[in-house]
């Protein structure tokens, strides 16, 4: 079956520093979707990119999907400690399935 | 707060009980999801309902199973618990059962079984 896979699974960064995390899909994707999860919290939806190439930004974070719908990045600018927890990414299946979810990208921030 | 609600918050079991997590999804989706999260691990999806049927399955044990009512809420029933069982399980919730749709996930319900 379709595959979400994410590098890397640990980074940490100095408080000030960008981060980035990839995400590759075995398969093409009709779209991609971000989730946030705080540390002792719930994944939270951050955004959904539908179209090859696209590019979303909401304040420090950028979006991307890739020209061919098989990748994804999310880059943040500057981290705070506010940006701590693990960032994954979702696909669906194919069809009318759930998505699929990478293992995630836990993001530490050292002040 | 995402609107949907999970039911207990925190459970403590033995090896070889069986217990009952409750997800209410958010008013107007139709769609649950569960999920089960092992320490340092990704969201493993478990099992989909949609309208109260089943719709799709993931990884989930013979051991564990689900159900959505007529009034949209899901359990998930977990029996025979192991001590590998240990994990948070996530309930989230779509309005339509597709690929498209974001979902919304509860706050989850942390299970340790002894």
């Amino acid at each position: 079956g379709q595959q979400v896979m994410q590098i890397p699974q640990y980074q940490h960064v100095q408080e000030g520093e960008d981060f980035t995390t990839y995400c590759n899909s075995s398969t093409t994707l009709s779209n991609i979707q971000w989730y946030k999860q705080r540390p002792g919290g719930h994944p939270v939806f951050l955004i959904q990119l539908v179209k090859s190439g696209e590019v979303k930004k909401q304040k420090r974070l950028t979006f991307q999907f890739g020209e061919a719908k098989k990748n994804s990045s999310l880059h943040i600018t500057a981290t705070q400690t506010t940006d701590v927890g693990t960032y994954f990414c979702a696909g669906p299946q194919g069809g009318n399935t759930p998505l699929v979810f990478g293992k995630g990208t836990r993001l530490s921030v050292i002040a | 707060d995402s609107g949907v609600t999970q039911t207990p918050k925190h459970l403590i079991t033995a090896t070889g009980q069986r217990v009952t997590l409750r997800c209410s999804p958010r008013s107007g989706d139709l769609s649950v999801y569960w999920y089960q999260q092992s320490l340092d691990q990704g969201l493993q999806f478990l099992i989909q309902y949609y309208n109260g049927e089943e719709r799709a399955k993931g990884n989930i044990l013979e051991r564990f199973s689900a159900q959505q009512f007529p009034d949209l809420h899901s359990e998930l029933n977990l029996s025979s618990l192991e001590l590998g069982d240990s994990a948070l399980y996530f309930c989230a919730s779509s309005v339509t059962p597709g690929g498209q749709e974001t979902q919304y996930f509860g706050p989850g319900t942390r299970l340790l079984v002894l």
